[in-house]
C-alpha cells in the first residue's frame, strides 16, 4: 500500500523559515508534489520533484531523496498570507491515469 | 482559459435525492480526476478518466457515478445521497506530458441532510 505522512499542524512567526517535512512509504515512486490550500479554496500547485535534490521557485523551495522516502517543503521570509494547508502527494507509478495519493496536509499558521 | 470550472458551488441534498456536479476544462486535457475532501482531511479519489469514453475506480467510488463522452466535461453523478457523502468535491485536469500536474476547480461544497 501507500502511506504519506505529514505533521498535522505547524506555527510560525511571520519573516521567519519554515519547514514542512513530508515522507512516504509507497511501492513504488513517479514523483511527489506539493500543494497549497487555503481556507475554503482549490489546491493549488507549488512545487513538482521528481529527482533528488533541491528545486528552488523564489520564497518557496522543495526537497527530495528517494532513498530515504523524504521530502521537505521550505518557506522562507513567511508572510501572513502563507497560513494555510500545505499538502504532499506522491503519484502512484503503478496507475496508467497518474493518480495522486495525497497526506492528510500540514495546517501552518504564520503569527505576527 | 477559464481552466477548471465546477457547478453548482454549493447544494444541500435531502437523504435519497439525486443530482450530478458539472466539471468542464478547456485546456484539452485527457485526464481528469474526482477527489473529496472531509474536513481536516487530504483528498481522496473518488473516480479518474484518462480520455473520451474511458473511466476508472479510484479509492473511494462507492455512491458515484461518472462518464465521459468529451475531453472537455467529466460529470460525477451521485444516485442516492446520504450522508456519508456530505464533503467538498473538487475536479482536477491533468497536463499531458511527463510532470503532469494536476490544477483543481474551485469545489463544490454538499450538504446532505
Amino acid at each position: 500500500g501507500q502511506n504519506i505522512d505529514q505533521p498535522t499542524e505547524m506555527t510560525a512567526t511571520e519573516g521567519a523559515i519554515v519547514q514542512i517535512n513530508c515522507t512516504y512509504q509507497t511501492s513504488g515512486f513517479n514523483g511527489l508534489f506539493w500543494y497549497q490550500q487555503h481556507a475554503g479554496e482549490a489546491p493549488t500547485f507549488l512545487s513538482y520533484n521528481v529527482l533528488d535534490g533541491l528545486e528552488e521557485k523564489g520564497r518557496f523551495s522543495s526537497f527530495l531523496s528517494r532513498s530515504k522516502g523524504y521530502s521537505y517543503l521550505l518557506l522562507k521570509e513567511l508572510q501572513m498570507k502563507d497560513s494555510a494547508s500545505y499538502l504532499c502527494a506522491v503519484r502512484d507509478p503503478h496507475n496508467q491515469g497518474g493518480k495522486l495519493i495525497f497526506g492528510q496536509g500540514t495546517e501552518l499558521s504564520v503569527k505576527p | 482559459n477559464a481552466g477548471v470550472t465546477q457547478t453548482p458551488k454549493f447544494r444541500i441534498l435531502k437523504i435519497g435525492q439525486s443530482m450530478t456536479l458539472q466539471c468542464t476544462q478547456d485546456m484539452n486535457h485527457n485526464y481528469m480526476y474526482w477527489y473529496r475532501q472531509d474536513p481536516g482531511m487530504g483528498l481522496k479519489l473518488i473516480y479518474y478518466s484518462v480520455g473520451a469514453g474511458i473511466t476508472d475506480k479510484g479509492e473511494v467510488p462507492n455512491g458515484y457515478n461518472v462518464s465521459r463522452s468529451t475531453t472537455e466535461d467529466f460529470p460525477l453523478r451521485l444516485e442516492l445521497a446520504a450522508p456519508s457523502q456530505t464533503s467538498v468535491y473538487f475536479c482536477a485536469s491533468r497536463v499531458n506530458g511527463v510532470e503532469g500536474t494536476q490544477y483543481f476547480g474551485p469545489g463544490t461544497r454538499l450538504l446532505v441532510l
